[in-house]
């Protein structure tokens, strides 16, 4: 179990700037999420992919935020024009799931971005 | 709106002590609670709880769901300054039959353990 892994680990942009993360999950998981985390808080939901499709998008995710997940293995999060209250750590999430049966979810060590 | 509220916020303890770290919640259609621990990097899961009055242990470490008044118990025993760390209480709903791993998380509870 080589874990869900994610990259870059720190990101540091300027404002206005497209930035794009890339999300690994451990293989035999069919479902990944993304979720955010700023300084003090817990994480908070994004985006959900069951195999390719994606499922559920949080009001969280502006039209400046898009996920794919190709083939239904690997994810990219691309943020368009940041903006400086984009800096947060963006973690990504994998489990096995089917109907109502899903595994915990298992976090990647996240994308630390930084907007200037 | 789903909602999980975590005491202490922190907890500053000396290696040997107990704690009990606390999450209430109030969630639509509520499927499971989930316990992580969060050190500088990645959550790392603990314990999934989702029947009320089972105890899950592992280690020193044991958790407790009560779904009748809404709230879950994380205690860890005999600390070492290895337990400081963020813990994250989340729970899980379910939508239609279907449970998809939509997790609505704490502020989380910032545990110092002092040697």
């Amino acid at each position: 179990d080589t874990g869900v892994s994610q990259n870059p680990r720190h990101k540091i942009t300027k404002r206005g700037q497209n930035v794009t993360f890339r999300c690994d999950p451990i293989s035999e998981h069919n479902r990944l999420y993304w979720y955010r985390q700023t300084l003090g808080q817990g994480p908070e939901f994004l985006t959900y992919f069951q195999n390719e499709a994606q499922l559920e998008k949080s009001r969280l995710l502006s039209d400046r935020f898009s996920a794919e997940r190709p083939k239904g293995s690997f994810s990219t999060l691309e943020i368009q024009r940041t903006e400086q209250g984009d800096s947060a750590m963006y973690l990504c999430a994998s489990s096995q799931g089917q109907g109502f049966y899903n595994s915990p979810l298992h976090f990647g060590n996240g994308t630390r971005l930084t907007v200037t | 709106e789903d909602k999980v509220v975590q005491s202490p916020l922190s907890l500053v303890v000396h290696e040997g002590d107990t704690v009990t770290l606390n999450c209430s919640y109030e969630v639509t259609n509520f499927r499971s609670l989930l316990w992580y621990k969060q050190e500088k990097k990645a959550p790392t899961f603990l314990f999934m709880l989702t029947s009320s009055g089972i105890e899950k242990k592992s280690g020193r470490l044991s958790s407790i769901l009560d779904k009748k008044e809404l709230f879950s118990i994380l205690n860890i025993t005999a600390t070492q300054t290895g337990d400081s760390a963020i813990y994250l209480c989340a729970v899980e709903a379910s939508a239609g039959g279907t449970s998809y791993g939509k997790l609505t998380f704490g502020q989380g509870t910032i545990l110092t353990v002092h040697p």
